[in-house]
């Protein structure tokens, strides 16, 4: 079974900080992985995915992650942090099963809340 | 805008009652997944269409229930409510039978409050 574990519930960052929000995954075979945020009051939404092509992923936003399978590892970054980057964000894993990509949704982490300081 | 209709956007509603929530998929999408946010639990997932079949199902209960129609837009049946049951409930949608590769797109949720 897969499953992710996001380090860390609140996050908390300066205006033109470096962000980082970790997440570490567990997958008997190799996963596809995504990061999603939501801002209050909405849905999801996709901010990048790995799915083994390129390890560094670069996603909306200035957003970009890196695949780490040592480290079983894909922690998400930002250079610059803007006052618009507050929300929650969920890593979330797929596994690929004998239907090619897992027919059980993705299963997420329990979501970094990131804020950011003026 | 994901392109994922959900209806209604709040719901309230008293213990034992039954509600069905509904959602329109992003047209060309065959599955639909639905899911429970809860502050306690997180991100759960419950249970999965794709094409009109149940595919794959979660952390569902017996007192929920889910279909999928030709026109491909699926409603959750919740009965029996409890006060436990007070959740956001978002549906998402993706291309493929499996989720994995295509990635899941979400409409904005029903906040249901069971009182």
């Amino acid at each position: 079974a897969q499953s992710v574990t996001q380090l860390g519930s609140h996050v908390s960052v300066s205006e033109g900080a470096l962000v980082l929000l970790r997440c570490n995954y567990s997958s008997s075979v190799p996963p596809y992985l995504f990061w999603y945020v939501q801002y209050p009051n909405q849905g999801l939404q996709l901010l990048l995915k790995y799915t083994s092509a390129a390890t560094l992923v670069k996603g909306i936003n200035g957003f970009e992650a890196e695949f780490k399978k040592s480290e079983t590892s894909f922690h998400l970054t930002k250079p610059s942090a803007h006052m618009s980057d507050a929300a929650e964000y969920f890593c979330a894993v797929s596994g690929v099963g004998t239907s090619g990509g897992g027919a059980d949704g993705l299963t997420f982490g329990k979501g970094t809340h990131l804020i950011i300081q003026p | 805008d994901s392109g994922v209709t959900q209806t209604p956007k709040h719901l309230i509603t008293a213990t034992g009652q039954r509600v069905t929530l509904r959602c329109s998929p992003r047209s060309g999408d065959l599955s639909v997944y639905w899911y429970q946010q809860s502050l306690d639990q997180g991100l759960q997932f419950l249970i999965q269409y794709y094409n009109g079949e149940e595919r794959a199902k979660g952390n569902i209960l017996e007192r929920f229930s889910a279909q999928q129609f030709p026109d491909l837009h699926s409603e959750l049946n919740l009965s029996s409510l409890e006060l436990g049951d007070s959740a956001l409930y978002f549906c998402a949608s993706s291309v493929a039978a499996a989720g994995g590769v295509t990635a899941l797109h979400f409409g904005n949720g029903t906040r249901l409050t069971v009182t």
